[in-house]
């Protein structure tokens, strides 16, 4: 199938501890991205990679680190988890940085920090 | 920045028509997105208007009217399965990143 695949779909975990989120996509898209999605349900731009290049951070901790190996894929790790980073945080592709035909997002990933 | 405004929650019959709006002030717009998201689950593309207009696809179609900041996804035919959130995005300022709206949460009813 082709698609944007993160895992995993559930992390609960401790303030404190550093933990890693996975995105892969095998739709040969160019550009990729993490979005934040808190409890009131907005959706916001955290970074954007076009062909494993950082091309948007926008006012993110710098206890959040993503890594792009190759353009298909873009992991995000953070450092030191806060209650506050509780959210849904979902990995998006688009074909190019236009993003004229819209994004591709993956199924989420529910972070608890407890 | 961007303000984007969109009613929180509808409600709707099946197989009848709804209109979802969504109002923005911004400067130097370019392009405004719906997508749509079901509960736990992840939001799909549906459209994307640059140019005033309609853009019909299916049973659903969108509208731009730029310059009185105004957009509209328009959904006919309902179905339960359309029951969902749907999320206004705008684009703008030179920036090919858009700002999402807090969404629309429709609730079809049989």
């Amino acid at each position: 199938d082709t698609a944007v695949s993160q895992t995993p779909k559930y992390l609960v975990t401790q303030m404190g501890n550093d933990k890693s989120i996975k995105c892969e996509q095998n739709l040969g898209h160019d550009t990729m991205y993490w979005y934040k999605q808190d409890s009131k349900k907005f959706l916001k731009i955290m970074f954007s990679y076009n062909n494993k290049e950082l091309i948007i951070n926008e006012t993110v901790p710098n206890r959040f680190s993503p890594k792009s190996p190759d353009k298909a894929h873009l992991n995000l790790h953070i450092n030191s988890l806060e209650l506050g980073d509780s959210a849904v945080y979902f990995c998006a592709s688009s074909q190019d940085g236009t993003a004229n035909y819209g994004y591709t997002f993956g199924s989420g990933t529910r972070l608890t920090v407890v | 920045g961007q303000n984007i405004d969109q009613p929180t929650e509808m409600t709707a019959t099946e197989g009848a028509i709804v209109q979802i709006n969504c109002t923005y002030q911004t400067s130097g717009f370019n392009g405004l997105f719906w997508y749509q998201q079901h509960a736990g689950e992840a939001p799909t593309f549906l459209s994307y208007n640059v140019l005033d207009g309609l853009e019909e696809k299916g049973r659903f179609s969108s509208f731009l009217s730029r310059s009185k900041g105004y957009s509209y996804l328009l959904l006919k035919e309902l179905q339960m399965k359309d029951s969902a959130s749907y999320l206004c995005a705008v684009r703008a300022g030179g920036s090919y990143i858009p700002t999402f709206g807090r969404g629309t949460s429709l609730i079809v009813h049989p």
